[in-house]
């Protein structure tokens, strides 16, 4: 089945420091992955999504400049929390689609666990 | 506006019991609809999906989906659950256009007493 993994499973670091999380496919090519922040007891909420090669296309209310996403190849993105404080704590989770977008499944990641301090 | 909406927040049911979750969408066009678990301290995993077809859709682990397009409904159920089926479980619909988004309901959290 297919896989996706994320880097790392958790993370505490300080405020003001930039915390950057990786997602890989691991037994497909990924033409789109989106990002998801979870808060506890809550649902998920769609952050952005990117498309390898091109720019992310962030949801609104969600500051482009504060969560930089890189989708540099079909198997990787990466989204770098910049000057991260304690409000961006959450629980971050990956998903990547193998298809064309619309029609196609998700498969999630394991998600990152990140507290600012 | 598109929304995803489960009414059950919390069920608590005993082995052997029925179980059905609600999920309802409101999608302007073709939906496509998803559900997905997650147990404890894991990721999400897909249970099952409906694109087209018989709206009666069978997934693993022994649950089943209907998509009621009269009542914007797609409900989750299974016969007979099992303490192995505690978890936290989404309904989550996305359109069948060019982006691929989901929205995702708010979650019910299923426990089942041994």
């Amino acid at each position: 089945g297919a896989v996706v993994s994320q880097h790392p499973s958790w993370v505490i670091c300080k405020s003001g420091t930039s915390v950057k999380i990786e997602c890989r496919s691991l037994d497909f090519q990924a033409t789109t992955m989106f990002w998801y922040r979870q808060f506890p007891k809550q649902s998920l909420m769609l952050m952005a999504t990117s498309n390898e090669g091109s720019k992310a296309t962030y949801e609104q209310g969600v500051e482009k400049d504060k969560f930089l996403i890189n989708h540099a190849s079909l198997t990787l993105s990466t989204l770098t929390v910049t000057s991260a404080h304690p409000e961006d704590s959450s629980f971050y989770i990956c998903s990547a689609s193998e298809g064309g977008p619309g029609t196609d499944t998700q498969y999630f990641g394991p998600g990152t666990r990140l507290t600012v301090l | 506006a598109q929304s995803v909406s489960q009414h059950n927040h919390h069920v608590i049911l005993s082995e052997a019991a029925s179980l059905e979750l609600g999920c309802n969408y409101s999608y302007g066009g073709t939906v496509n609809l998803f559900w997905y678990v997650q147990y404890p301290g894991q990721h999400l995993q897909l249970l099952l999906k409906y694109f087209s077809g018989d709206p009666l859709v069978k997934g693993i682990k022994g649950f089943e989906a209907e998509f009621i397009k009269s009542k914007f409904s797609f409900n989750l159920r299974k016969p007979s659950v099992q303490w192995s089926d505690t978890a936290e479980y989404f309904c989550a619909g996305g359109g069948s256009g060019n982006t691929g988004k989901l929205i995702f309901g708010q979650g019910t959290t299923l426990q089942v007493k041994p």
